[in-house]
């Protein structure tokens, strides 16, 4: 049964502080992996990792995708209270057509 | 462009009624896919669908069914709701580029079954 795992269920952190969030992941046929950030409505998309894409970054937040150890790291530096929110690994595979697996979030708190 | 677009926003429904959560999407996408979010989890998937007349179930489909008569439209039927389908349901698309594209979301609506 493909699997997504994500790491930790939730965190605190103070603004200006580093974090890292963990997706570790169990499907066959593999074919991206997806970060999106959830604040209180839909999800909105961050990033995407592929085979020819392993390594993304926008500003603050920066992404790598590790397919042999099966799992994708999510860094924030410098954390500011509007980085508060769940933040999503979905992993994409193929069985016949394509389809999202999606972890069960991180949940960010960033305090002033 | 207003992308995936849901109706509607809040609903609250008594045990054993039906209704009809609408998803239009004007990108002239392929796939759309129907999740629902239980508080404090991720996304799991109920339906699915990868053009006009064609759609498959995903992970928990019981209790909905789905139809896509066109390619802009895929709206989810609960019949006879029960408070397990008390969640948030978005619906999503995406063109369907070999899964190297990003599915876009809808606004949500959320459903409370009393």
């Amino acid at each position: 049964e493909d699997k997504v795992v994500q790491s930790p269920l939730s965190l605190v952190v103070h603004e200006g502080d580093t974090v890292t969030l963990n997706c570790s992941y169990e499907v066959t046929n593999f074919r991206s992996l997806l970060w999106y950030k959830q604040e209180k409505k839909a999800p909105t998309f961050l990033f995407m990792l592929t085979s020819s894409g392993i390594e993304k970054k926008s500003g603050r937040l920066s992404s790598i995708l590790d397919k042999k150890e099966l799992f994708s790291i999510l860094n924030i530096t410098a954390t500011q209270t509007g980085d508060s929110a769940v933040y999503l690994c979905a992993v994409g595979v193929f069985s016949g057509t394509y389809k999202y697996i999606f972890g069960t979030g991180t949940r960010l708190k960033v305090l002033a | 462009n207003a992308g995936v677009t849901q109706t509607p926003k809040f609903r609250i429904l008594k045990i054993g009624q039906s209704m009809t959560l609408q998803c239009t999407q004007d990108m002239n996408h392929n796939y759309m896919y129907w999740y629902r979010q239980d508080p404090g989890m991720g996304l799991k998937l109920i339906y699915y669908s990868v053009g006009a007349g064609i759609t498959d179930k995903g992970e928990v489909p019981n209790g909905y069914n789905v139809s896509r008569s066109t390619t802009e439209d895929f709206p989810l039927r609960l019949e006879l709701a029960a408070p397990s389908q008390t969640s948030v349901y978005f619906c999503a698309s995406r063109k369907g580029l070999g899964g190297t594209d990003t599915q876009y979301f809808g606004p949500g609506t959320r459903l409370t079954v009393l």
